[in-house]
């Protein structure tokens, strides 16, 4: 198993572009998340979803939007990219009725 | 709200000695608490868990961990510390908030001098 892929590695944008983060599992897992992690602040979660068809906000939402369409797919998309949206982007997974979670290598995203 | 605190920023610790990475937590409810560790250019990985049952609990590459209710604590420790030991680790508790994901210490950069 490949775990949990994300593409690309580092991205650099300019302000307002938009773009989308891939993120992948090859694990079945129900459970797939997105967090983003700032020196000091650890990981926030942005948005969740328990399956595909279903998503929902975590704790910073606002400029990200997300879709389902297919169990192993969890796309993250930067409308209009903003400065402050520079940061470290994981994707995550773990399997319904389990507690851990399985993490990508993640995207460093930098915005000018 | 959930959340956890790792009052330390940074841990030095020698190479052969005993190393301590606290971590305090605030839940409502009982508490499911877990750490990461972040080597560099990595995404996280699993190191252990509590959910229930034993206040100490043993994980990945000798790791363990004790929690103790009464001092909402759940410090990460191992015997003799390696150079490669040495990354940023992580407490996390899960949140029913956000689908049982998970909230994030700040992290603690521990560093293991030869």
């Amino acid at each position: 198993n490949a775990g949990v892929t994300q593409t690309p590695k580092f991205q650099v944008l300019k302000t307002g572009q938009s773009m989308t983060l891939q993120c992948a599992q090859d694990m079945n897992h129900e459970y797939m998340s997105w967090y983003r992690q700032d020196p000091g602040m650890g990981l926030r979660l942005i948005h969740y979803s328990v399956g595909a068809g279903i998503t929902d906000q975590g704790e910073v939402p606002n400029g990200y939007n997300v879709s389902r369409s297919t169990t192993e797919d969890f796309p993250l998309r930067l409308l209009s990219a903003a400065p402050s949206q520079t940061s470290v982007y994981f994707c995550a997974s773990r399997r319904t009725g389990t507690h851990e979670q399985y993490f990508g290598p993640g995207t460093r995203l930098t915005v000018t | 709200a959930q959340s956890v605190a790792q009052p330390e920023d940074q841990v030095n610790v020698a190479e052969g000695n005993p190393l301590t990475v606290k971590c305090t937590y605030s839940v409502s409810g009982n508490p499911y608490l877990f750490w990461y560790v972040q080597y560099p250019n990595r995404g996280l990985q699993f190191l252990l868990k509590y959910i229930t049952g034993d206040n100490l609990v043993k994980g990945s590459y000798g790791f363990e961990a004790e929690f103790n209710k009464s001092q909402t604590s759940f410090h990460l420790k191992k015997p003799s510390a390696l150079v490669s030991d040495s990354a940023l680790y992580f407490c996390a508790v899960r949140d029913p908030r956000y689908g049982q994901n998970f909230v994030f210490g700040p992290g603690t950069r521990l560093s293991v001098l030869p």
